[in-house]
């Protein structure tokens, strides 16, 4: 079966910038989505078709994706932004998410 | 406003089934692709379902095919997973997502804009 592997923790510094990533065979073939997720919450799509934004979602996450890794990069990062990050991809019409990165805004 | 309201989890012995449904507002429901997706305790998202807009389109994660049932009610506004033989790893809270773009296959990658807050499922004795 298709895997999504991430890291399990970033640290970054308040006005920093977070990469994280998203690994998986020949995933730059495939479109890949991110989500946020705060302790308590539903997760919310910050990411999506690679590098689209949804309406509302800070211009500061970016999102790429090129032969076997999808990146979400947090540009200034804020406090706010402190929580669980997960990739999405469709391995055709199995929906597979990465195994999440805990990102710490020190 | 969209609202997604799950209901119908609960504890559960092993063996036994479940029907977990989605009550839907605020978007005109048969436009749109909807998820299941879980998450055990302390642990990562898992797709679990997906069905298209029209129904045309269904798919399973490979850990309930053959066990759980999506179906959708488009007068109601209302979606169900129905779970039968239950094992404990089934424990998790199951979330409802509606996806972004309409008239899509659920495996569309445009993503899912709307979650619930879900509904916990335990599976034990």
């Amino acid at each position: 079966s298709y895997e999504l592997t991430q890291p399990p923790s970033v640290s970054v510094s308040p006005g920093q910038t977070a990469s994280i990533t998203c690994s998986g065979d020949k995933l730059g073939n495939k479109y890949a989505s991110w989500y946020q997720q705060k302790p308590g919450q539903s997760p919310v799509l910050v990411i999506y078709k690679d590098s689209m934004r949804p309406s509302g979602i800070p211009e500061r996450f970016s999102g790429s994706n090129s032969g076997n890794t999808a990146t979400l990069t947090i540009s200034g990062t804020h406090g706010m932004d402190e929580a669980d990050y997960y990739c999405q991809a469709w391995d055709s019409t199995t929906g597979v998410f990465g195994t999440g990165t805990k990102v710490t805004v020190l | 406003e969209v609202q997604l309201v799950e209901s119908g989890g609960g504890l559960v012995q092993p063996g036994r089934s479940l029907r977990l449904s989605c009550a839907a507002s605020g978007f005109t429901f048969d436009d749109y692709a909807m998820h299941w997706v879980r998450q055990a305790p302390g642990k990562g998202l898992e797709w679990v379902s997906g069905i298209s807009w029209n129904t045309d389109s269904i798919g399973y994660a490979d850990s309930v095919k053959g066990r759980f049932t999506i179906s959708r009610d488009n007068a109601k506004n209302s979606l169900y997973l129905q779970m039968n033989s239950l094992r404990a790893e089934d424990t998790a809270l199951y979330y409802c997502a509606k996806h972004q773009d309409s008239e899509t296959y659920y495996y569309d990658s445009s993503g899912s804009d709307y979650w619930g807050q879900g509904t916990l499922v335990t599976v034990s004795s």
